[in-house]
């Protein structure tokens, strides 16, 4: 079992849709979680970096944790054809016994495509 | 322009042999890592390098070698030992220790034929 899954799609939505990307991860020591997205062929960018259980909003996009459930979420409100790309989620074990601390263990990605 | 420069953005090489890809960065950063991803398998870490003259092995990195000499670059060696080298690969930095936020190039794509 990999230490962080996340379904890979493609999701499909229509404009102005409301999508929900979601990741579960096995190791409890995570305590950081992030939401990247990569579109085609460049380098994935930080969306969303979350701390604590609960949610965290930026304009259209909410980032939702749960620790007890070891699931975390990403909402986009008002889906634009631009959201198009794959998000990558990321989570980080601090302090962990192989060395090499806060280096975000990344899941596969899922990719989302938003047609006009 | 500040940020990360990856090159060659393609690069097509004959099995057995070596390539070396170039990450240059003038963000004034510390810490550099190399990833690389396949068609769904996300980002899988090589080799990452928290200070100048170190360096450390990352989850896949075998058939791979690195070095950092200046803290701006960190060049990526793609050996003949590596079985399956045509990737994509991202290389990253971070400014910060204590954060997972880390800033990418926009990559190199390595065909082996």
């Amino acid at each position: 079992q990999k230490e962080v899954e996340q379904d890979p799609g493609p999701l499909s939505v229509p404009e102005g849709a409301i999508v929900s990307l979601n990741c579960t991860y096995s190791n409890s020591a995570f305590q950081y979680f992030m939401w990247y997205r990569q579109y085609s062929r460049k380098g994935p960018e930080l969306l969303m970096y979350t701390y604590s259980s609960g949610n965290k909003e930026d304009g259209r996009f909410t980032a939702q944790v749960d620790k007890s459930s070891k699931y975390i979420s990403l909402f986009i409100r008002d889906s634009q054809p631009s959201d198009s790309a794959t998000y990558l989620c990321a989570m980080i074990h601090p302090f962990p016994a192989s060395g090499g601390s806060y280096i975000p263990t990344f899941g596969r990605g899922t990719s989302l495509i938003v047609h006009p | 322009d500040g940020g990360i420069t990856q090159s060659p953005k393609y690069l097509f090489r004959k099995e057995g042999q070596n390539v070396t890809l170039s990450c240059e960065q003038n963000l004034n950063h510390d810490a550099m890592y190399w990833y690389r991803q396949d068609p769904g398998q996300g980002l899988r870490l090589i080799y990452y390098s928290q200070i100048v003259n170190d360096f450390q092995k990352g989850d896949i990195a075998e058939g791979y070698s690195v070095s950092r000499e200046k803290k701006e670059s960190f060049p990526l060696t793609v050996t003949s030992a590596q079985k399956n080298p045509t990737a994509f690969y991202l290389c990253a930095t971070k400014g910060r220790m204590n954060t997972g936020e880390l800033f990418f190039g926009e990559g190199s794509r390595l065909t082996v034929l």
